[in-house]
């Protein structure tokens, strides 16, 4: 079975200014997807980001990125210029092609200050 | 908005009740899952349901049983409540297309089901 980690239960960060989410895994499949995914207080899941393992460039979306390291089965997501709407949970997931299973980190809580 | 319809949006019943939860996935998406959020085991999966058909079980109780009809909506239903049931049900959907699966799932908002 897959685990998933996220070491971080809260952030807190500035209007403004940029965080970083840690996300660590455990696998021994070569090939699988990576999430992650955002629950603000209306309690919706959104995707925000989707990285495909066998693709060595990191994923973006506008203000989000990711640092995928696969050697060390690592999986970070940076905020750049946080917004309040930004305020939410973000899960960390991990799913292996072929089987549709999406498997959770605890999540971390992000706060942004005004 | 993802597309994907989930009612009823909160539950309150008593232990020992039983439950049917509804879910309409995005037009064209033919898997349907179910996830239970609760504080104290976070998001798990429960089911999968592709074209009708039961594809993947995770830690689904035996108390909880799921069905995907012919115009692929989705039910989920909870049994013999305990207080432990208490928890934010979710049901996602996939495009699947050809057997190929881009890995994305989207969510609808969630059934809050509270156990008294």
């Amino acid at each position: 079975a897959q685990t998933v980690t996220q070491s971080q239960p809260e952030m807190s960060v500035q209007e403004a200014e940029t965080v970083t989410l840690s996300c660590t895994y455990d696998t021994s499949e070569n090939n699988y997807y990576l999430f992650w995914y955002k629950q603000p207080p209306s309690r919706q899941m959104i995707l925000v980001i989707r990285q495909e393992a066998y693709k060595q460039q990191n994923a973006t979306e506008n203000r989000f990125s990711v640092n995928f390291q696969k050697a060390a089965k690592s999986f970070s997501l940076k905020i750049s210029d946080s917004q309040l709407g930004d305020t939410a949970m973000y899960f960390c997931a991990f799913m292996k092609p072929n089987d549709y299973k999406l498997s959770f980190g605890a999540g971390t809580t992000v706060t942004v200050r005004a | 908005d993802s597309g994907v319809t989930q009612t009823p949006k909160h539950l309150i019943t008593a232990t020992g009740q039983r439950v049917t939860l509804r879910c309409s996935p995005r037009s064209g998406d033919l898997s349907v899952y179910w996830y239970q959020q609760s504080l104290d085991q976070g998001l798990q999966f429960l089911i999968h349901y592709y074209n009708g058909e039961e594809r993947a079980k995770g830690n689904i109780l035996e108390r909880f049983s799921a069905q995907q009809f012919p115009d692929l909506h989705s039910e989920l239903n909870l049994s013999s409540l305990e207080l432990g049931d208490s928890a934010l049900y979710f049901c996602a959907s996939s495009q699947t297309s050809g057997g190929h699966h881009t890995g994305e799932l989207f969510f609808g908002e969630g059934s809050r089901l509270t156990v008294l």
